[in-house]
């Protein structure tokens, strides 16, 4: 079965600095992997996916994503952190019948 | 708005009673899924659909939770005998589910369940 792993809670980091959100992943064949982004009281948005191809994916927002296989990794980056970017941020497999497995989640905060 | 629409969005109810959610997927999806989310955690699969055919549920639908999808477009979750523990966010998604279908799920807003 698969799963993906978010090791931080939380992560902080201060408004114009570059961040990194970590996720690990555990797959039988190739993985299909992607990130959602959850505002307060609200649902999932889809930020960006990787399913093929370069190992750097760009998404909504100026969020990017590398895919590492060796590792088993899927980190979410942006370059310079908004403090509209903060929100709880989840990294999931794709299964079969393509349905999702999400990790816990990991809440991003951006100070001023 | 042509998205995911869950309604209602927030439910309050007493122990014991009974929910019904209901979901209007992307009109063209051929796949819904229902997940359900505690605060602070990952969203949970629950069940999903092909069409109108339930396909699959997962072990954390008890056999209080019925969730159907009669004609293969809106759906509806019911929870049964509601207990404390049902209290959380059903959010449902769907996907193309066929051809260039690459697995991104389209979430709602969800539905947030409050059982005291």
């Amino acid at each position: 079965a698969q799963s993906v792993a978010q090791p931080e809670d939380q992560v902080n980091v201060a408004e114009g600095n570059p961040l990194t959100v970590k996720c690990t992943y555990s797959v039988s064949g190739n993985p299909y992997l992607f990130w959602y982004v959850q505002y307060p009281n609200r649902g999932l948005q889809f930020l960006l996916k990787y399913i093929t191809g370069d190992n750097l994916v760009k998404g909504s927002y100026g969020f990017e994503a590398e895919f590492n296989k060796s590792q088993t990794s899927f980190h979410l980056k942006k370059p310079s952190a908004l403090v509209s970017d903060s929100a709880l941020y989840f990294c999931a497999v794709r299964g079969p019948e393509n349905m999702l497995t999400f990790g816990g989640g990991t809440r991003l905060m951006v100070k001023p | 708005d042509t998205g995911v629409s869950q309604d209602p969005r927030h439910k309050i109810t007493k122990r014991g009673q009974n929910v019904t959610f209901r979901c209007d997927p992307i009109s063209e999806h051929n796949r819904l899924y229902w997940y359900r989310q505690t605060l602070g955690q990952g969203p949970e699969f629950l069940t999903y659909f092909q069409n109108e055919a339930q396909l699959e549920k997962s072990r954390l639908l008890s056999d209080r939770f019925s969730a159907e999808r009669p004609k293969g477009s809106f759906s509806t979750l019911e929870i049964q005998r509601t207990e404390q523990g049902d209290s959380a966010m059903y959010l449902c998604a769907s996907s193309l589910g066929a051809g260039l279908d690459t697995g991104e799920l389209f979430f709602g807003e969800g539905s947030r369940l409050t059982v005291l």
